[in-house]
């Protein structure tokens, strides 16, 4: 089947800086990506989505300019997070999905401590 | 908008119980429905899925569940649980154009004693 990667699995950052998050197809072109948080307990919340070549598109609520997303080619999309802030630790998850195909699959996930 | 509801949090079960977990989205057009599992400390996986034809779909290991459209439900059954089924479940809905969003659940996670 299908795999997407993320990478760092984990990363822990001090207040203030910002942290890129990776996400890859590895065998099939994503011409859609999807990202989603997780915070502890709970549900996935989608965060954005984002097609080749096109500016993301965000849910109600979410900051594009703290969360910048990227999809510059058909294998890679990255999220940065911005001036990271301890609230905005949490459990960052991609998926991705192929043209014209209609199952999504997921990224094993990037956990993103704050201090 | 779309939403989904899992009323059940948290479900504790002994091995070869029967499983129900309780699944109702509201939108009133066309939906693609789904359960997601996540194993402790792993990612999602698509246990089944529910775009159109017979209501009564077969996922893998031993799952299935049944879209009951005037109820909007598409609760997750499983007739005989085992330890192995310990994970958070997930449903998942979403309108029905491949180019749409999905929306999931809060979550059920079931806890299996062995």
């Amino acid at each position: 089947g299908a795999v997407v990667s993320q990478h760092p699995s984990w990363v822990i950052c001090k207040s203030g800086t910002s942290v890129k998050i990776e996400c890859r197809s590895l065998d099939f072109q994503a011409t859609t990506m999807f990202w989603y948080r997780q915070f502890p307990k709970q549900s996935l919340m989608l965060m954005a989505t984002s097609n080749e070549g096109s500016k993301a598109t965000y849910e109600q609520g979410v900051e594009k300019d703290k969360f910048l997303i990227n999809h510059a080619s058909l294998t890679l999309s990255t999220l940065t997070v911005t001036s990271a802030h301890p609230e905005d630790s949490s459990f960052y998850i991609c998926s991705a999905r192929e043209r014209g195909r209609e199952t999504q699959y997921f990224g094993p996930g990037t956990r993103l401590l704050v201090l | 908008a779309q939403s989904v509801s899992q009323h059940n949090h948290h479900v504790i079960l002994s091995e070869a119980a029967s499983l129900e977990l309780g699944c109702n989205y509201s939108y009133g057009g066309t939906v693609n429905l789904f359960w997601y599992v996540q194993y402790p400390g792993q990612h999602l996986q698509l246990l089944l899925k529910y775009f159109s034809g017979d209501p009564l779909v077969k996922g893998i290991k031993g799952f299935e569940a049944e879209f009951i459209k005037s109820k909007f439900s598409f609760n997750l059954r499983k007739p005989s649980v085992q330890w192995s089924d310990t994970a958070e479940y997930f449903c998942a809905v979403r309108s029905g154009s491949s180019a749409s969003k999905i929306i999931f659940g809060s979550g059920t996670r079931l806890s299996i004693r062995p």
